[in-house]
């Protein structure tokens, strides 16, 4: 059974910094490209980053790319996200999700983990 | 970036009823490149269609995709209590992905 299970999330201040990790399991982690979604309270959906299954490329929206990086371990099955300098239009729950062996869509997604940037 | 437009925004139906709701693209998008999802409050979203009109494994058959182009649409017919929820469409063609901003359905 896949399952992602995100943590990390929590509250930080304007400017501050902030480390999510996706802890992966149930199927071969190297061999899929991972995403990250994020969804302000609220809103709708907006896809942040992915990264290959080698972690040899990895993607950024325009709204975060040179404040968050994407990684991956995949010797421990894990992908993250690290997020600096970080605003309110941050404050999101971050969702890890698998792309699937048809495309970029995403059938798993985790629980999610909520990021709340507030002073 | 493609933009994707859905509407309309709230759907509002009974149990029973059809909807449709819409996505419109800003370029064209090649049709195994669009995706549709069910989201619930304090859910993840859950994958509905994929490739325009593929459906999700365990997916009920009243919901179904179509379209091409630009215009692309998702219907849900003979809407059961458990598919009152917001629904995002997703193109995944074109860096960066994009997501529509949802159409809620809603019980009337």
């Amino acid at each position: 059974e896949v399952q992602l299970v995100e943590s990390g999330g929590g509250l930080v201040q304007p400017g501050g910094s902030l480390r999510l990790s996706c802890a992966a399991s149930g199927f071969n982690f190297s061999t899929y490209a991972m995403s990250w979604v994020r969804q302000a309270p609220g809103k709708g959906l907006e896809w942040v980053s992915a990264i290959s299954g080698r972690g040899e490329s990895t993607y950024y929206a325009d709204s975060v790319r040179g404040r968050l990086t994407i990684s991956r371990d995949n010797s421990k099955n894990t992908v993250s996200l690290q997020m600096n300098s970080l605003t309110v239009e941050d404050t999101a729950v971050y969702y890890c999700a698998k792309d699937s062996d048809g495309g970029s869509f995403y059938v798993y997604w985790g629980r999610g983990t909520l990021v709340t940037v507030s002073s | 970036e493609i933009v994707l437009t859905q509407s309309p925004g709230t759907l509002s139906l009974s149990p029973g009823e059809s909807a449709t709701l819409s996505c419109r693209a800003s370029q064209g998008i090649d049709r195994i490149f669009l995706a549709w999802y069910q989201q619930k409050p304090g859910q993840a979203p859950r994958l509905l269609i994929y490739g325009t009109s593929s459906r999700a494994t365990g997916i009920p058959d009243r919901f179904s995709g179509s379209g091409s182009g630009t215009d692309f649409t998702l219907t849900i017919s003979r809407l059961e209590p458990e598919d009152f929820a917001v629904y995002y469409c997703h193109q995944y063609g074109s860096s960066p992905e994009t997501f529509g901003q949802g159409t809620k359905v809603e019980i009337k």
